[in-house]
């Protein structure tokens, strides 16, 4: 299986801030990565896929990048509707799997 | 509108068994592959299970392989999870997922439900 390691596990910022998240696949996963926001009692929501590929909707302050093992997220300038965790997944290959989650707390 | 509704959680003892199904609407059930993705308490995402568009093809986590049974009716937009042999490591949220291609072997997920909560305890 690959193994998805994300970091930080966590992390404090104020709105405004910029913030990155990074995911670390065990192995190549040729940009077949998705990230997820997912607020407390609600199911997980798309915010990119392959990547970098905006879902229809989220602001365009979530950017993604990457290749090969390594990518990141991040949010240009944080609002307060961001404060949330965050979770990559890969779909390179099945199992599907996530990364452990990156949750992102008011400073 | 993509809307995906859960049911069938509960509390189940050790050992037992519990059937999942999640109602979709808004698309047509057999363009898309189907998964189950489960939450522990307090814990991250965990996929499960998954089921292409046609259901003639199925994937399971090795956790679950061989109690747990994937499948669904696209005549009722009907995906569903048979489980047996319930373990207290199996309590979590199940989630439904919808995939974005006919395959279920690979995709992201572009759509969830609201999730069903499963406790297993003596």
């Amino acid at each position: 299986d690959i193994q998805m390691t994300q970091s930080p596990s966590s992390l404090s910022a104020s709105g405004g801030d910029r913030v990155t998240i990074t995911c670390r696949a065990s192995q190549g996963i040729d940009n077949f990565l998705a990230w997820y926001q997912q607020k407390p009692g609600k199911a997980p929501n798309l915010l990119l896929y392959e990547t970098s590929r905006l879902e229809s909707g989220v602001p365009s302050r979530f950017r993604g990048s990457g290749s090969g093992t390594d990518y990141t997220l991040t949010i240009s300038s944080l609002q307060p509707e961001d404060f949330a965790t965050y979770y990559c997944q890969q779909y390179y290959t099945t199992p599907r799997t996530f990364g452990q989650g990156t949750k992102v707390e008011i400073k | 509108e993509v809307q995906l509704l859960e049911s069938g959680g509960g509390l189940v003892q050790p050992g037992g068994s519990l059937r999942l199904s999640c109602a979709a609407s808004g698309f047509t059930s057999n363009n898309y592959a189907m998964s189950w993705v489960r939450q522990p308490p307090g814990k991250g995402l965990q996929w499960v299970s998954a089921i292409s568009g046609s259901g003639g093809s199925t994937y399971y986590a090795d956790s679950v392989k061989g109690r747990f049974t994937i499948s669904r009716d696209n005549s009722k937009n009907t995906l569903y999870l048979q489980m047996n042999s319930l373990r207290p490591d199996d309590t979590a949220i199940y989630y439904c997922a919808k995939g974005t291609v006919t395959a279920a072997g690979t995709g992201y997920f572009d759509s969830w439900g609201q999730g069903t909560l499963v406790t297993v305890s003596s």
